[in-house]
């Protein structure tokens, strides 16, 4: 299995613009969940889906934020406007539905996103 | 509100002695600990649990203890090599899905 796989690996952007990060989870896997790295922070859920049904949005930052998950195999995180205050790691995980917890969550390998 | 602390944000320790990773919380909702490790450009990747109904679980050169009245746990790598240089990261549950990270604390282990 390929894992959880995310795109870009790396994306800088001004200020303004808009940015959608992408992922991949592994196939058969029921939850998916967005997560962001700050060195603040550390990791921060921001919203998880199960059976691509947005379950908790508490976590996303404001409305610039939004996720969608249109199929069970592909998930977008967009940003817009973006602010440098979003620069960060964003990091998209994903787990089997009644999976042991040494299975809970398996991380892609994140999205440096940089706003300048 | 950060419900899952790691007050350390780094530790340096000498190679085959011991490393204790600290975490503490603030949900007395939350059953189920876990640490994560994470290398640089990598996604973070499970490491070692504890259900609330335990206080201790061991597994190869990794402890895990859990003070539940304290709302403490802890992590011990015996011994420790320069290969388990990472971030490691304390996570919690709550009967869920969804799961609260700490900030990490970045271990260096020097040769």
């Amino acid at each position: 299995d390929a894992g959880v796989i995310q795109s870009p690996r790396h994306e800088v952007t001004e200020m303004g613009q808009e940015v959608t990060l992408r992922c991949k989870p592994i196939s058969g896997h029921d939850y998916l969940f967005w997560y962001r790295q700050t060195m603040m922070r550390g990791l921060e859920l921001l919203i998880y889906f199960n059976n691509n049904v947005p379950i908790d949005d508490s976590g996303m930052p404001e409305d610039r934020f939004s996720a969608k998950m249109p199929n069970a195999s592909f998930s977008t995180l967009k940003i817009q406007p973006s602010e440098p205050r979003d620069s960060a790691v964003y990091f998209c995980a994903s787990s089997p539905q009644g999976a042991s917890w040494n299975e809970k969550l398996f991380f892609g390998s994140g999205t440096q996103l940089s706003v300048l | 509100d950060q419900q899952v602390k790691q007050n350390s944000p780094s530790l340096s320790v000498q190679e085959g002695r011991i490393s204790i990773l600290n975490c503490d919380y603030t949900n007395s909702m939350f059953d189920y600990f876990l640490w994560y490790k994470k290398y640089p450009a990598e996604g973070p990747t499970f490491l070692i649990s504890i259900s609330s109904i335990k206080d201790k679980n061991e597994d190869g050169r990794f402890t895990v203890f859990l003070n539940k009245s304290a709302k403490h746990l802890s992590l011990h790598i015996v011994p420790s090599q320069p290969g388990d240089s990472a971030v490691y990261f304390c996570a919690a549950s709550a009967m869920g899905n969804d799961m609260r990270f700490g900030a990490g604390t970045r271990l260096t282990v020097k040769p």
